[in-house]
Formats: structure tokens, C-alpha cells, sequence
């Protein structure tokens, strides 16, 4: 079954930091171009960042740039979101997602920044 | 950046009507472009790719259509199970974006 499983939401402070995390199964992980989208409460759907591949393209929402790193380990089947300097208006619910067309999506992890 | 712009921000139905929904880019996408559903707490499901090929299992009246700016999607013979959000996406230039959405809910 095509899969992906997000995980290291929390609730944590304004200016820390978080590590997420979504791990895929079921096809091949490499040959796919992915990306984080979130969901602030009772709001609609903003894309966040995209990562090629083989990790030599990257993009960001410019709400991010500077803040948070995509990655990913092929090996591991796994793409990441390094959020640093978070901000209370990072709050939302974050999805991985797979492919430009978005045709895989993960249940989400939610973020919540308060002090 | 390319926008996206919905409309209407919501509207009310009952089942069996056909409801159509309209989407436009700021500029030509070609098309690459995307309609999803979402139900409350759920993620969102890819309806509809390539402005008018139905995803794997998704019922037939559900459809879009459109090119370069211009997007429709329609729900001909509305469900119950169709009452939710639907958004449009493009993906033909980075960032991609949505739009904000439309509310479709029981009138």
C-alpha cells in the first residue's frame, strides 16, 4: 500500500525549533519529487517546500525561506522538515505530500507555537 | 508567484445538483492543475490532475476542464458524501500554490 506517515509535531515555543519527519512505503521513494503543505487552523491549504528527487532542486514558500530546511534520505525512505525560529503563525497541521500532483498525502503532524 | 483565485468562496446545494466550481490563474499554467477534496479533520484527496483526468477510483461526476488561466470543476448529481471544501492547485512553476478554497454545504 502507497503510504506516507508523518511524525515530531508538538507543541513548542516561539523561536525553538522542530524536526519533521514522513516516512513512505510502498513505492519507489527516490524517483519522486515530494513536498511539506500545511493547514493553519480553520484555514485553507498552503504549500510550504519541495524537494526533487535526488535533492538537487529546492523551494520554498517565502514564509519559510531562511527558517526551515527540506531534506531527504533516499535510503531511508524518509523526507524531513527542519523548522527553526518558529513563529506562532507556523501553527498548522503538516503534511507531506508526493509528486506535483499532490496524488499522496500523508494524515499530518500538528505544530502548535505558544508560549 | 503565480496566485490562484476561487470562486465562489462557498455555496449552498442539495443532493442531486450539479455544482460548479471556477478557478483562475494569474498567469498561464498550461495544464497543471490540480482539484482536491477535503472533509473536516481529513486530509485532502486528490480528485481530479492535469486539469481534467480523474484520479484512480474517483466517481465519474466529478469533472474539470479548462486550459492556460481559466479552470472549471464540476459535481454533476451531488452526493452526500460531497458536501466539504474543495480546493485548485497549480503545479506548473514553483512555488505552487492554492487556491483559498470553496465551501460546498447543504442548503
Amino acid at each position: 500500500e502507497v503510504q506516507l506517515v508523518e511524525s515530531g509535531g508538538g507543541l513548542v515555543q516561539p523561536g525553538e525549533s522542530l524536526r519533521l519527519s514522513c516516512g513512505a512505503s510502498g513505492f519507489t521513494f527516490s524517483t519522486y519529487v515530494m513536498n511539506w503543505v500545511r493547514q493553519a487552523p480553520g484555514k485553507g491549504l498552503e504549500w510550504v517546500s519541495y524537494i526533487s528527487g535526488s535533492s538537487s532542486t529546492i523551494y520554498y514558500a517565502d514564509s519559510v525561506k531562511g527558517r526551515f530546511t527540506i531534506s531527504r534520505d533516499n535510503a531511508k525512505k524518509s523526507l524531513y522538515l527542519q523548522m527553526n525560529s518558529l513563529r506562532a503563525e507556523d501553527t498548522a497541521v503538516y503534511y507531506c505530500t508526493r509528486d506535483g500532483r499532490g496524488d499522496v498525502w500523508g494524515k499530518g503532524t500538528t505544530v502548535i507555537v505558544s508560549s | 508567484d503565480i496566485q490562484m483565485t476561487q470562486s465562489p468562496p462557498s455555496l449552498s446545494a442539495s443532493v442531486g445538483d450539479r455544482v460548479t466550481i471556477t478557478c483562475q490563474a494569474s498567469q498561464d499554467i498550461g495544464n497543471y492543475l490540480n482539484w482536491y477534496q477535503q472533509q473536516p479533520g481529513k486530509a485532502p484527496k486528490l480528485l481530479v490532475y492535469d486539469v481534467s483526468i480523474l484520479e484512480i477510483g474517483v466517481p465519474s461526476r466529478f469533472s474539470g476542464s479548462g486550459s492556460g488561466t481559466d479552470f472549471t470543476f464540476t459535481i454533476s448529481n451531488l452526493q452526500p458524501e460531497d458536501f466539504a471544501t474543495y480546493y485548485c492547485q497549480q503545479y506548473g512553476s514553483l512555488p505552487f500554490t492554492f487556491g483559498p478554497g470553496t465551501i460546498v454545504d447543504f442548503k
